[in-house]
């Protein structure tokens, strides 16, 4: 079946950089567009980035609030989704999830996340 | 963007009874709409999409309603494993917004 495995999060001080990785099985990976989304402590979801199935550049999008900080990119032949963060800002605190996207962007499968937290 | 509102925040139900959640867009969203059950520490899954669409899997008991910018999701008949947070997310205007969502919880 499909499944989607986040790593990567954990503690890190403002201004600094993380990368998160995702690992995909269960599917042809390289067939389908792929997200990153997040939730931050007691608030709703939020979609943060995604990225075509072939990864061209063109067709990479970012939320207004992640734009110039934060970079999505893959790697078909491992199966495996990236985001780069950099400059990282407190209010970036969140658990990340990464999500396949169906029917354009709709999300059907979803990792259990990994989580983020920016403080000093 | 486009915001969208769900109410109730918090829906307190006994398994067996019946739920009705309601989503609101800022704008109309057509029938793009699709609905995620969230538990603490889970995946979300995918329940509706296209307003009224069920997802591969999903019980009949789950079923979703709606046009332009009102839409529901009704669950007919609460088992205990329903209760959890669900978020309402639109598709067809940049960048795909979700709900606040709201919390099922037993009553």
């Amino acid at each position: 079946q499909v499944r989607l495995v986040e790593s990567g999060g954990g503690l890190v001080k403002p201004g600094g950089s993380l990368r998160l990785s995702c690992a995909a099985s269960g599917f042809t990976f390289s067939d389908y567009y792929m997200s990153w989304l997040r939730q931050p402590p007691g608030k709703g979801l939020e979609w943060v980035s995604n990225i075509d199935d072939a990864g061209y550049s063109y067709n990479i999008k970012y939320a207004d609030s992640v734009k110039g900080r934060f970079t999505i990119s893959r790697d078909n032949t491992k199966n495996s989704l990236f985001l780069q963060m950099d400059n990282l800002r407190a209010e970036d605190t969140a658990v990340y999830y990464c999500a396949r996207q169906f029917n354009w962007n709709y999300f059907d499968s979803w990792g259990q996340g990994t989580l983020v937290i920016v403080s000093s | 963007e486009t915001v969208l509102t769900q109410s109730p925040g918090t829906l307190s139900l006994s398994p067996g009874e019946g739920a009705t959640l309601s989503c609101r867009a800022s704008q109309s969203v057509g029938t793009y709409v699709a609905w995620y059950q969230h538990k603490r520490g889970q995946a979300p899954r995918l329940l509706i999409y296209d307003a009224s669409s069920r997802a591969t899997g999903i019980p009949a008991r789950f079923s979703g309603s709606g046009s332009g910018t009102e839409f529901t999701l009704t669950i007919s008949s609460l088992e205990t494993e329903d209760f959890a947070v669900y978020y309402c997310q639109q598709r067809i205007n940049w960048p795909p917004t979700f709900g606040q969502g709201t919390k099922v919880d037993i009553k």
